[in-house]
């Protein structure tokens, strides 16, 4: 199955501080390459994704960058605000496929006022 | 809201007991997916249905069992509980593509 590691575990941030968390994986074929926000108490939420066609995708404060040939994609958060603070994961994936599905490990955002 | 339902909200049961789960999928999607998250623990994928039937399996152990009805709805068996069983338990629904998951509020399962 795909191998996903995802940096940093944790992260803190002055508020309007920009964030990065970057997200590698193993799978060759993976082509679709979405970001989740878990904020304490709820299920995981997609904020944005990307698919392998495409190597950059902005909406407004958040974006994430492709980078194929190294196999990692990282998540941008610019001008963090404390609403920004939660668990972010990565899942890479092929698209339509039944296997295994495997998602980062996470990492803890907590955005300082 | 993710239009994806889960009940029940949380669960309080003992040792060696019997639970069941639910899970009520977005309108119109046909995948349902259940994951556990154990304390400081990432999502662990358990086991995807397609159209009522088994389309992949994770780290899903014996004791447990799910199945997806001819309405969609899902549920998550869990027997023989032990203390380690106690997780958040998480569905989520996807489209025909099998692209973006939606989840659910998750059901808070524990074990004493």
């Amino acid at each position: 199955g795909e191998n996903v590691e995802q940096h940093p575990s944790t992260l803190s941030v002055q508020e309007g501080d920009s964030a990065v968390i970057k997200c590698t994986y193993s799978d060759s074929a993976s082509n679709y390459f979405p970001w989740y926000k878990q904020e304490l108490g709820k299920g995981p939420q997609l904020i944005i994704d990307i698919r392998s066609n495409v190597g950059e995708k902005k909406d407004q404060r958040i974006a994430v960058t492709l980078n194929k040939t190294a196999k990692h994609f990282s998540l941008h958060i610019t001008e963090t605000q404390p609403e920004d603070s939660a668990v972010y994961f990565c899942a890479p994936r092929r698209a339509g496929s039944a296997r295994q599905l495997t998602f980062g490990s996470g990492t803890q955002l907590t955005v300082l006022p | 809201d993710s239009g994806v339902t889960q009940t029940p909200k949380h669960l309080i049961t003992a040792t060696g007991q019997r639970v069941t789960l639910r899970c009520s999928p977005r309108s119109g999607d046909l995948s349902v997916y259940w994951y556990q998250q154990s304390l400081d623990q990432g999502l662990q994928f358990l086991i995807q249905y397609y159209n009522g039937e088994e389309r992949a399996k994770g780290n899903i152990l014996e004791r447990f069992s799910a199945q997806q009805f001819p309405d969609l709805h899902s549920e998550l068996n869990l027997s023989s509980l032990e203390l380690g069983d106690s997780a958040l338990y998480f569905c989520a629904s996807s489209g025909d593509s099998q692209e973006t998951q939606y989840f659910g509020p998750g059901t808070r399962l524990l074990v004493l």
